[in-house]
């Protein structure tokens, strides 16, 4: 079955712009999270989507926002963009069940100049 | 807050060499255990997982972690390493919610 697909790979923003990306996870998959990865900081959770649903959220501030639709596909939108947000973006698609894994997408590269 | 630490962040092996990295977490309940690997230019996969049973698992390329609660600890290791597992390497924790918090990473590179 197809994998977790993001788009787009790689963009190149200027600080104040904002920015949508999307998920689409795998199919029969509910559970949609977003994570951002930097350099030393390993993987940090932005939030999680179930059945249109956020139902948890991270410590990020609230230009960080993000949507799932109908068909469980997900966007993430960030506004007024600053440097430091420049990261890998990755998206988990989970089935929605316990005791399951989480399956990442290849993410989207953001830059922020 | 419920963290996870991963005590090493670069490791350099020859190959051939046997391989440990740590992973503690802290929180005191019932928890999935995952570790992840991301190879240059690649998307995070699964190398193993824990939910329950024998606490030694066995995942994918040789790999294994072994659960010890009362140490709070998810350690993978492999016996032998090859070039090809120069990766980076993520321990995560999963506390039966759908967030799952990772440890920063563990950079390997294996010299042929």
């Amino acid at each position: 079955k197809a994998g977790v697909t993001q788009t787009p790979r790689y963009l190149i923003k200027t600080r104040g712009q904002q920015v949508t990306l999307s998920c689409s996870p795998i199919s029969g998959h509910r559970s949609v999270s977003w994570y951002q990865q930097t350099p030393g900081q390993g993987l940090q959770f932005l939030f999680e989507y179930f059945s249109e649903t956020q139902r948890n959220k991270g410590n990020f501030p609230g230009r960080f926002s993000g949507r799932q639709f109908s068909n469980s596909r997900s966007e993430m939108n960030v506004s007024t963009l600053e440097l430091g947000d420049s990261a890998l973006y990755l998206c988990a698609s989970i089935e929605g069940k316990q005791n399951t894994e989480a399956f990442f997408g290849q993410g989207t590269r953001l830059t922020v100049v | 807050a419920q963290s996870v630490s991963q005590h090493n962040h670069h490791v350099i092996l020859s190959e051939a060499a046997s391989l440990e990295l740590g992973c503690n977490y802290s929180y005191g309940g019932t928890v999935n255990l995952f570790w992840y690997v991301q190879y240059p230019g690649q998307h995070l996969q699964l190398l193993l997982k824990y939910f329950s049973g024998d606490p030694l698992v066995k995942g994918i390329k040789g790999f294994e972690a072994e659960f010890i609660k009362s140490k709070f600890s998810f350690n993978l290791r492999k016996p032998s390493v090859q070039w090809s597992d120069t990766a980076e390497y993520f321990c995560a924790v999963n506390p039966l919610t759908y967030k799952y918090i990772f440890g920063t990473g563990t950079r390997l590179k294996v010299l042929a």
